[in-house]
């Protein structure tokens, strides 16, 4: 069964230029979740899906992030205009609807705003 | 206000001895306890896990120790292998709340 897949891998952008990152979770897991490790700090939790709807957004920062799982299969989220300190690694992570302890986690996309 | 703490940053041990990594929170509502460990350019791997209503779970040379009332975790790797070295990150869930909250993590190095 294949695992989390985040894409891309590596994103290096200019302050003010659009970033959209993907995450493609575990076949069947309703439950999707982003992350985000910003350098020497704690990874962060920024929000959750079941299915295609939000049912967490508290962690995100600001409206400049926007976040979407439409038909409830993959997820988006999109960085508009990106700063400096959007800088960071950003997981995403899914969960069994059934399983509510183990999230599994992709391998990140680094994003670097320049 | 960081509500997960792993005071400290790294830890550096011999191959065969054992590892203790230690994790302190502060709110009393967290009532599962996880550890993940993440290699570098890989994202976190869940480790093992306790509920608040045990004070040990134990697989294989992992065993994490909860104490409730010293707002206290801790991971035992017994014997440390070389291919335990990575950062470990201990989080928490708490009540119908799926989002994890972590501490900042711990650089394991196990010497050979």
């Amino acid at each position: 069964e294949a695992g989390v897949t985040q894409f891309p891998s590596h994103s290096v952008i200019e302050k003010g230029q659009t970033v959209t990152l993907r995450c493609d979770p575990i076949s069947g897991h309703d439950n999707l979740y982003w992350y985000r490790r910003v350098m020497g700090k704690e990874i962060k939790f920024l929000l959750h899906f079941v299915k295609e709807s939000k049912q967490d957004e508290s962690g995100m920062p600001n409206n400049r992030f926007l976040a979407e799982r439409t038909g409830g299969t993959y997820s988006t989220l999109k960085v508009q205009p990106a700063e400096l300190e959007d800088s960071g690694v950003y997981f995403c992570a899914s969960q069994d609807r059934a399983n509510t302890d183990t999230q599994y986690f992709g391998p990140g996309t680094r994003l670097t705003v320049l | 206000d960081q509500q997960v703490k792993q005071n400290s940053p790294s830890l550096s041990v011999q191959e065969g001895r054992i590892s203790i990594l230690n994790c302190d929170y502060t709110n009393s509502m967290f009532d599962y306890f996880l550890w993940y460990k993440k290699y570098p350019a890989e994202g976190p791997t869940f480790l093992i896990s306790i509920s608040s209503i045990k004070d040990k779970n134990e697989d294989g040379r992992f065993t994490v120790f909860l104490n409730k009332s010293a707002k206290h975790l801790s991971l035992h790797i017994v014997p440390s292998q070389p291919g335990d070295s990575a950062v470990y990150f201990c989080a928490v869930l708490g009540g119908s709340n799926y989002k994890l909250t972590f501490g900042k993590g711990t650089l394991l190095t196990v010497n050979p």
